[in-house]
């Protein structure tokens, strides 16, 4: 079966400080990856996706993630975070018919202003 | 352009009870799916619809049904509600190899 895993599960950075949360994927075929955000109290959000191409891609609030097929995983990353990235994010897979989705558990992001 | 509209917002049941709760997107997605969210567990697939009259199940389906008679609505029915269904509910649409699109979600309390 499929999975996706996140390794971390709490992170806790200061402002300004950069970011890099993991994200690995179970399927050896064609995938498509994505990140979501959700904000207290909200519903998901895309932040980015790769289908196929650069496997560097950029998405919105100054976030982007690395495709590396070779190691299976789609991390996330952003240079520099603000307080109001604060929020959980989740990675998501959907591959061979692409009718599922499948989200790893989330890492909660406490930014501290 | 609504997106993916879920209702109600918030629900209380009591054991036993059943409820159903509505599920619209207007974006004329063929892939609907329901999921639940809980605490540490991310967001777990309970049904997915690839189009009207096709639904199938997720990795956890058992206490809920759905339908889907349109390609507009994907109702969510818990038949006898029980507390381990106390969660929040998302109902996501989406093309065939595009993203998912969220509705807002139900939090749902079974006491």
């Amino acid at each position: 079966a499929q999975s996706v895993s996140q390794h971390n599960h709490h992170v806790i950075l200061s402002e300004a400080a950069s970011l890099e949360l993991g994200c690995n994927y179970s399927y050896g075929g064609t995938v498509n990856l994505f990140w979501y955000v959700q904000y207290p109290g909200q519903h998901l959000q895309l932040l980015l996706k790769y289908f196929s191409g650069d496997p560097l891609v950029k998405g919105i609030k100054g976030f982007e993630a690395e495709f590396i097929k070779s190691k299976f995983s789609f991390n996330l990353r952003k240079p520099s975070v603000q307080w109001s990235d604060t929020a959980e994010y989740f990675c998501a897979v959907n591959a061979n018919n692409f009718n599922k989705f499948y989200f790893g558990s989330g890492t909660k992001l406490n930014v501290k202003p | 352009n609504a997106g993916v509209t879920q209702t109600p917002k918030f629900q209380v049941l009591k054991t036993g009870q059943s409820m159903t709760l509505q599920c619209a997107q207007d974006m004329n997605h063929e892939y609907m799916s329901w999921y639940r969210q809980d605490p540490g567990m991310g967001l777990r697939l309970i049904h997915y619809s690839v189009g009207a009259g096709i639904t199938d199940q997720g990795e956890v389906p058992n206490g809920y049904n759905v339908s889907r008679s349109t390609t507009e609505d994907f109702p969510l029915r818990l038949l006898s509600a029980a507390p381990s269904q106390t969660s929040v509910y998302f109902c996501a649409s989406s093309y065939r190899r595009g993203e998912a699109f969220f509705g807002q979600g139900t939090r749902l309390t079974v006491v």
